[in-house]
């Protein structure tokens, strides 16, 4: 069985400021790990996939996560927030092996103040 | 990676009647799956549809509720049975993009918001 948990449904970060969004997972396996956002009255678009090469993943946008095993997170963020990077987050996890079902978490929407 | 369209974009349905969404990728993929994403939960999986097979349905989603056609590598619908207002939602198809890779990334069509009254 796999799972995420995303902490906090609603982030608020001013422009320019640093961006954290958390990430939890539970796995039996090695898990596969994704980064996705949806924009207003769009589909979900990949930001970034952590596939057990590097732990640090670097995506679209400027943004990264970092893959820390130990703590079974998957925490998305970028230096500097931009006006632009309001949307709805989602982390999500599945597994090696062929096509593995892919779990998402509840998402978390972030606002950026001017 | 992939283009999908998805029709209608949104839709305004009455109790009691069923809704056909459709969904048309740029490119020949083996397996399309159709979500569902409500207000203030995760995305989660109706059903696996392969083409000249019967769909794959995940717990708590049945046939007679959500029937899905795969008639080519290139389409599906799915269509919302007996609509009730607990079926307002947004349904998304989605297609495996980067499959060579095995890392199963999703590619995910705009969506189909149904209101239900």
């Amino acid at each position: 069985a796999q799972s995420v948990t995303q902490l906090g449904s609603h982030v608020s970060v001013s422009e320019g400021a640093l961006v954290l969004l958390r990430c939890n997972y539970s796995s039996s396996v090695p898990p596969y790990l994704f980064w996705y956002v949806q924009y207003p009255n769009q589909g979900l678009q990949l930001l970034l996939k952590y596939t057990s090469a590097a732990t640090l993943v670097k995506g679209i946008n400027g943004f990264e996560a970092e893959f820390k095993k130990s703590e079974t997170s998957f925490h998305l963020t970028k230096p500097s927030a931009h006006m632009s990077d309001a949307a709805e987050y989602f982390c999500a996890v599945s597994s090696s092996g062929g096509y593995q079902k892919v779990t998402f978490g509840t998402g978390t929407k972030l606002q950026v103040i001017p | 990676s992939a283009v999908i369209s998805q029709k209608p974009s949104r839709d305004i349905c009455q109790r009691g009647t069923s809704l056909t969404i459709q969904c048309q990728v740029d490119s020949q993929v083996t397996m399309m799956f159709w979500y569902r994403q409500q207000p203030g939960q995760s995305l989660t999986l109706i059903a696996t549809a392969n083409q000249g097979s019967e769909a794959t349905y995940e717990s708590g989603f049945v046939i007679d509720k959500f029937p899905i056609s795969r008639p080519n590598l290139t389409f599906s619908t799915l269509t919302v049975s007996n609509m009730s207002p607990e079926d307002s939602s947004i349904y998304l198809c989605s297609v495996e993009t980067d499959v060579d890779s095995g890392a199963n990334v999703l590619t995910f069509g705009a969506g189909s918001r149904l209101t239900v009254l």
